[in-house]
């Protein structure tokens, strides 16, 4: 597509559940980055891909979130027994580049809400 | 880490020109000024970057001071649809996509 394609769109969740998140990145992006974004604050950073290599996951908030893109395409984020803080607007953006300048492209999220 | 200082909200006219501030008074000499905005419901949309130099392109301009420590982006005729949150980042452009968001500046357009 000519996005950046994320699914589902919105997910309630019970407490203790696990969820698991898409993204579509746009075709040939080396790049992919998952941000977490809590009402009126803004994106922060959680994890990054090249390709298939997680390169720096140092902004998951604890063990409980997960990310992988196996085949260096899709990607995943996988929350484990999700808590309420848990409560936020998932972003995935992608990029051409491997190194140089930040222009990422973000798809419109997924909101998470825990009950 | 906030390295910026914009004013939480900002109005404008539709029409009118919109300048958005942004202080970055500790920035780097290898360090980029990035602005990307949100518009509600959506992810945040890169709009421009520049290191020095002021730059233009189809959706804005990027005017940063000599001494860099500032810059201002400017929408030259707002419409309703430009309304969103305005976040401007500083980064060495090689930090692999960990940006700083902070809480950027709310433009809101009114008709």
């Amino acid at each position: 597509g000519a996005g950046v394609s994320q699914s589902p769109r919105y997910k309630v969740a019970k407490r203790g559940q696990d969820v698991a998140l898409r993204c579509d990145p746009i075709s040939g992006h080396v790049s992919l980055f998952w941000y977490q974004q809590a009402l009126g604050q803004g994106p922060e950073f959680l994890t990054y891909f090249q390709n298939e290599a997680q390169l720096d996951k140092s902004g998951l908030p604890s063990d409980r979130f997960f990310a992988e893109r196996p085949e260096g395409s899709v990607s995943t984020l996988k929350i484990q027994r999700t808590q309420q803080e848990d409560s936020a607007v998932y972003l995935c953006a992608s990029s051409p580049h491997n190194s140089g300048a930040n222009v990422l492209t973000f798809g419109a999220g997924s909101r998470l809400t825990v009950l | 880490d906030a390295k910026t200082t914009q004013p939480p909200s900002m109005d404008c006219a539709e029409g009118r020109a919109a300048n958005l501030p942004c202080n970055h008074s500790t920035i780097s000499g290898n360090e980029y000024v990035y602005w990307y905005r949100q518009i509600h419901s959506q992810g945040p949309q890169y709009i421009i970057h520049g290191l020095k130099n002021n730059e233009t392109n189809e959706m804005a301009s990027l005017i940063i001071t000599e001494d860099r420590k500032s810059s201002t982006l400017i929408l030259p005729h707002a419409t309703l649809r430009d309304t969103a949150v305005y976040y401007c980042i500083v980064d060495r452009g090689s930090t692999l996509g960990r940006l700083y968001f902070g809480r950027g500046t709310q433009l809101t357009v009114w008709p």
